[in-house]
């Protein structure tokens, strides 16, 4: 049973332009959200993250939205990049500490 | 970069070996983790270690033992290789559980069972 759920497993948007990553989850309990970014043969790296109790994070180009009566967060990037083009890893952390990912999302960005 | 290392990188091996994967990391962090990366699941925790000689599993353990000698080194072994752990298996640490934190992953080993 999958807690956390990346729906799209793929996005292409152009350079310059906005990219949206959307991610649900189900438990309620969880208390924080990051996300990851991973280039091929490489190891996942930190992007973001943000806490239960806020609803905006904001680092650079990069925001996470969280709407937890929708249990819902997003990743924007703006603009995008071609950099940027990588897969894109929502996790969450449960009441053990541990976290949980979705299944990825493949964003590419078109010069 | 945090200093995490894995060996090897890339191995196949036949069904019914027994495989075991190295974490090495120079950051001193408490925690250690293993997860395997499959298309279609994302990372799935399969064990971690909160200190040495202190483990526990993870989501997807079964097939999969670990030891924790050393504070530096995590190793993840597979008693007798199955084709159902082809995988991409990444090792990550963390220097704490609880508050505003991230775990920091190496560069992973592709392992294939044939």
């Amino acid at each position: 049973d999958q807690q956390v759920k990346q729906n799209s497993p793929s996005l292409s948007v152009q350079e310059g332009r906005i990219s949206i990553l959307n991610c649900d989850y189900t438990n309620s309990m969880f208390d924080y959200f990051l996300w990851y970014k991973k280039y091929p043969a490489e190891g996942p790296t930190f992007l973001i993250s943000i806490s239960s109790i806020k609803d905006k994070n904001e680092d650079g180009r990069f925001t996470v939205f969280l709407n937890k009566s929708a249990k819902h967060l997003s990743l924007h990037i703006v603009p995008s990049q071609p950099g940027d083009s990588a897969v894109y890893f929502c996790a969450a952390r449960s009441n053990t500490g541990k976290l949980i990912f979705g299944q990825g999302t493949t964003l590419q960005v078109k010069p | 970069d945090a200093g995490i290392t894995q060996s090897p990188r890339h191995k196949v091996t036949e069904t019914g070996t027994p495989v075991t994967l190295r974490c090495h990391q120079t950051e001193n962090h408490r925690y250690m983790y293993w997860y395997r990366q499959d298309p279609g699941h994302g990372l799935r925790l399969i064990h971690y270690s909160y200190g040495v000689k202190d483990t526990d599993k993870g989501e997807v353990s079964d097939g999969y033992s670990v030891s924790r000698s050393k504070t530096e080194d995590f190793l993840l072994t597979l008693e007798s290789a199955t084709s159902s752990q082809t995988s991409v298996y990444f090792c990550a640490i963390s220097e704490r559980l609880a508050g505003a934190y991230e775990q920091y992953f190496g560069p992973g080993t592709r392992l294939t069972v044939t």
